[in-house]
This record gives C-alpha cells, structure tokens and sequence, in this order.
C-alpha cells in the first residue's frame, strides 16, 4: 500500500460528459502529480500541483483542469469526454518537493468513455 | 527536450535466469535522477530502484542493480535469479530536479517462464 488513494478505481461514461477523478496523497505529502496512461501515448504527466498551488504543467488538454484543496487532496476535472480519454489515470504524491524525489503513486482510475 | 527511450518492446527470461533492460534518456541538467518502476497486471506503479546522477557507484536492491552509465546516457536494470512474479511493465523514468514529474519510457513487457 502506497498510501495514496484514489477514486473511484473505475468509471464509465458517455461521450460529452464530465467527471472528477479525486486523490489523496501520503500524510504530510505536499505535491501531487497527475499522470495518463494510454496504449498510444504511454504514462504522460498531466500537471502538478505543490501546496495548493499549481507547480508545473505537462500535456494536459485545456478540456482538463485540477485542482489541489487546503487539505492537499487532489482533484483532477475532465470535461466534454471523448472516447481517446479513456485512459487510465494515475495520481501520485512525493514528500516536500525539494528534497524528495520518490513518488508514491495510486492505483489508479480506470477510466472508459463510451 | 529531454526523453527517455526503451528500445525492447517485450522481453523474456526463464526463472533463475539473468535479464537485462535497456534504456537511453536525454536531458541538459547535470544532477538528476533514475528510475526502473514496475507494473505488474494489477496495474499499481510500483519503485523497483532509484539512481542519482551524482552517485557514480550503481544502485542495487536485491536481485535488481544497475548499470548507469552517465556519458552515455544509458541506464539498464538487471534482474538476476528472475521469479515468475518478475513478470510485468518495466518502465525507465527520468526526473530532471527533486520534487518535479517524471519522465517515462514507453515501457518493457517482461514475461518469465518456468
């Protein structure tokens, strides 16, 4: 057990829809990090969030957006669903930023859009 | 930009054997980090070994070490007395600065037979 949740750990959806994916990182981890998993384009890093503050961006589509509450728990917002985001999507969390650099991740939500 | 690039699609081995996966990266910065990451059928991301760039003495957990070789930008796993339960996605990782995304290969299918 890593220690960072997620859920749900599945969902299916309709195209056009939208859906929150949520995280919880370790205790006391300050950055969480987004990650897609697809068969065509591999694990890509979506974006990253430190402290409740946006820290870094990757290839995340502008139909996506995140945020990262006071509590640092995650939530990842996918909107207008096409059927190339069924993906499967990964959260993960890592210590002070700084200093750490293990990433603990999830297991994930697997997601399906029909 | 920096990339990481596993060459070996699938790979195999039998139990006890010895394996090796390989995997190239390219970045600028001169202290980052490595990773081989596992993920086995359940999907769960999980560290196998970590490598830091500054560390010229190659990293070993177990039956799994490295060999990093920095001006080559080269950086493959070694299984050693391989077990059925080694079968799984290996995925080489790149993380340019402490507490930032990381970088993945596309990934290594490992299969081990008995």
């Amino acid at each position: 057990d890593s220690g960072v949740t997620q859920t749900p750990k599945h969902l299916i959806t309709a195209t056009g829809q939208r859906v929150t994916l949520r995280c919880s990182p370790r205790s006391g981890d300050l950055s969480v990090y987004w990650y897609q998993q697809s068969l065509d384009q591999g694990l890509q890093f979506l974006i990253q969030y430190y402290n409740g503050e946006e820290r870094a961006k990757g290839n995340i589509l502008e139909r996506f957006s995140a945020q990262q509450f006071p509590d640092l728990h995650s939530e990842l917002n996918l909107s207008s669903l096409e059927l190339g985001d069924s993906a499967l999507y990964f959260c993960a969390s890592s210590g002070t930023g700084r200093t750490d650099t293990e990433a603990f991740f999830g297991q994930g939500t697997r997601l399906t859009v029909v | 930009a920096q990339t990481v690039t596993q060459s070996q699609p699938e790979m195999s081995v039998q139990e006890a054997e010895t394996v090796t996966l390989s995997c190239t990266y390219d970045t600028s910065e001169s202290d980052y980090y490595l990773f081989w990451y596992k993920q086995p059928p359940s999907r769960q991301m999980i560290l196998v070994i970590r490598q830091e760039a500054y560390k010229q003495q190659n990293a070993t957990e177990n039956r799994f070490s490295v060999n990093f070789q920095k001006a080559a930008k080269s950086f493959s796993l070694k299984i050693s007395d391989s077990q059925l339960g080694d079968a799984a996605m290996y995925f080489c990782a790149l993380q340019n600065q402490a507490g930032t995304a990381l970088i993945f290969g596309k990934g290594t299918t490992l299969s081990v037979s008995s």
